[in-house]
């Protein structure tokens, strides 16, 4: 696609539930990357992957999150039970290479009650 | 280990004044090095970037040199204006198990008329 595209834009869910997000990169992009935005807060890694395989894992907070990509291609990042400390905006970005510039997609604002 | 020292905020300045937001890293080889903006309730995008040193990156005004030297990617524009108003991120790819996109933690930049 034209740009690295995010859905849903927007999340709520009950506290305990499951979340599934997902991002589908720019075509040819062989890195993706997870990243969450807290209010007020940078940016934290959660994940990268380069092709389907996810040589870095160590940015996910807790095994409630978890996260695959198949065909080299859409990523879903999964939250499960869900507290409320994991309401935030979720980005995903995709890059040709792990040494070039990410573009970024609009994120999913999860907000947890 | 490999790391990125961004300037805290928040920098508030009256339009036309110079702008310096300060950026130092820490890493392994020479990796390209980025500044990245996100507007007011946008998504992150792009703004420079370097790849290799000594090399200028520049967009919109703003520049930043990639200096071996000192390890530093600092971002400056001579006047700004209030549509610059915006939260800034340094970042670079950084080499270890595998090259995750490491981000500073962000400056926020007031522009006041």
């Amino acid at each position: 696609g034209a740009g690295v595209s995010q859905s849903p834009s927007n999340k709520v869910t009950e506290k305990g539930k499951d979340v599934e997000l997902r991002c589908d990169p720019i075509s040819g992009h062989t890195a993706l990357y997870w990243y969450r935005q807290s209010l007020g807060q940078g940016l934290e890694f959660l994940i990268y992957f380069q092709g389907n395989s996810a040589p870095d894992k160590s940015g996910l907070p807790s095994d409630r999150f978890s996260a695959e990509r198949t065909g080299g291609s859409v990523s879903t990042l999964t939250i499960q039970r869900t507290q409320q400390e994991d309401s935030a905006v979720y980005l995903c970005a995709s890059s040709v290479n792990s040494n070039t510039e990410a573009f970024f997609g609009q994120g999913t604002r999860l907000t947890v009650v | 280990g490999d790391s990125v020292t961004q300037m805290e905020g928040p920098v508030t300045l009256s339009e036309e004044a110079f702008l310096t937001i300060n950026c130092t890293y820490t890493a392994t080889g020479y990796p390209s090095l980025f500044w990245y903006v996100q507007y007011p309730g946008e998504g992150l995008q792009l703004l420079l970037k370097a790849t290799k040193a000594d090399d200028k990156g520049s967009n919109k005004g703003f520049e930043a040199t990639y200096r071996k030297e000192t390890t530093s990617f600092h971002l400056e524009k001579g006047s700004v204006q209030v549509s610059d108003s915006a939260v800034y991120f340094c970042a670079f790819p950084v080499i270890g198990s595998a090259r995750q996109l490491t981000f500073g933690s962000g400056t926020q930049l007031t522009v006041l008329p």
